[in-house]
């Protein structure tokens, strides 16, 4: 059973970087089925899509925030992470990490997030 | 366009059907997938590649979808229902993206 836990620091400066983790446990992060990806959730709004990585290396960013926004994978430790630069109040949200999946079902494809982590609360604040 | 909409809320009176919908282009392109989302919680897939539901997710939940409208459907609304649902697709302006919907709240009177 593949389980997402998400850490790093509750608190970011304005115009500082923001980064957090995700542990990743059931699952090789090198297993090429998954996408790794991070979603947010702005106070009291939506879902917003963030990126994701592949086991290869390839990636796919927001591109309102591609400039901002760089998706890792650490094969040894079995995490990914995320790195958002240049942060500022509109960056404050709960941050989740999440597993993606392509799928087909003829005549067409479909994306599916099928497991998350419990989400981290980040907040920028000075 | 990458936009999907979804009406902000939807009640539904116990017991009863509530369709809730999910319209944008890449809907006509790619299958919606959807979850339900309760206060202070993650997000719980519930309907995904237009129709199929993950183990432990009640039948009462269906999904369909026709042209440009992607419909999350429950048949015999329960009290634990209640919450925000978001669609989800893929992008369809050919950078493989994904994009939720704004959310429905729904309400089981």
């Amino acid at each position: 059973q593949v389980q997402l836990q998400e850490s790093g620091p509750g608190l970011v400066k304005p115009s500082e970087t923001l980064s957090l983790t995700c542990t990743v446990s059931g699952v090789s992060v090198n297993n090429g089925f998954y996408y790794w990806s991070w979603i947010r959730q702005p106070p009291g709004k939506g879902l917003e899509w963030l990126g994701y990585m592949q086991s290869t290396g390839s990636t796919n960013y927001n591109a309102s925030l591609k400039s901002r926004l760089s998706i890792s994978l650490d094969k040894s430790k079995n995490q990914f992470s995320l790195r958002l630069t240049s942060v500022t109040a509109a960056d404050t949200a709960v941050y989740y990490c999440a597993t993606l999946i392509f799928g087909v079902l003829i005549p067409s494809y479909y994306y599916y997030i099928d497991v998350w982590g419990k989400g981290t609360t980040v907040t920028v604040s000075s | 366009s990458s936009e999907l909409t979804q009406d902000p809320a939807v009640s539904v009176a116990l017991g009863q059907t509530v369709r809730m919908t999910c319209q944008g282009d890449s809907i006509r392109n790619y299958y919606a997938s959807w979850y339900q989302q309760k206060p202070g919680q993650a997000p719980v897939l519930v309907i995904y590649g237009k129709y199929n539901r993950p183990s432990g997710i009640p039948d009462r939940f269906s999904g369909s979808s026709s042209g440009n409208t992607a419909s999350l459907i429950i048949t015999g609304a329960q009290a634990e229902d209640e919450g925000d649902y978001y669609c989800q697709s893929r992008d369809n302006s050919g950078h493989q993206s994904v994009v939720f919907g704004g959310g429905t709240k729904l309400t089981v009177l």
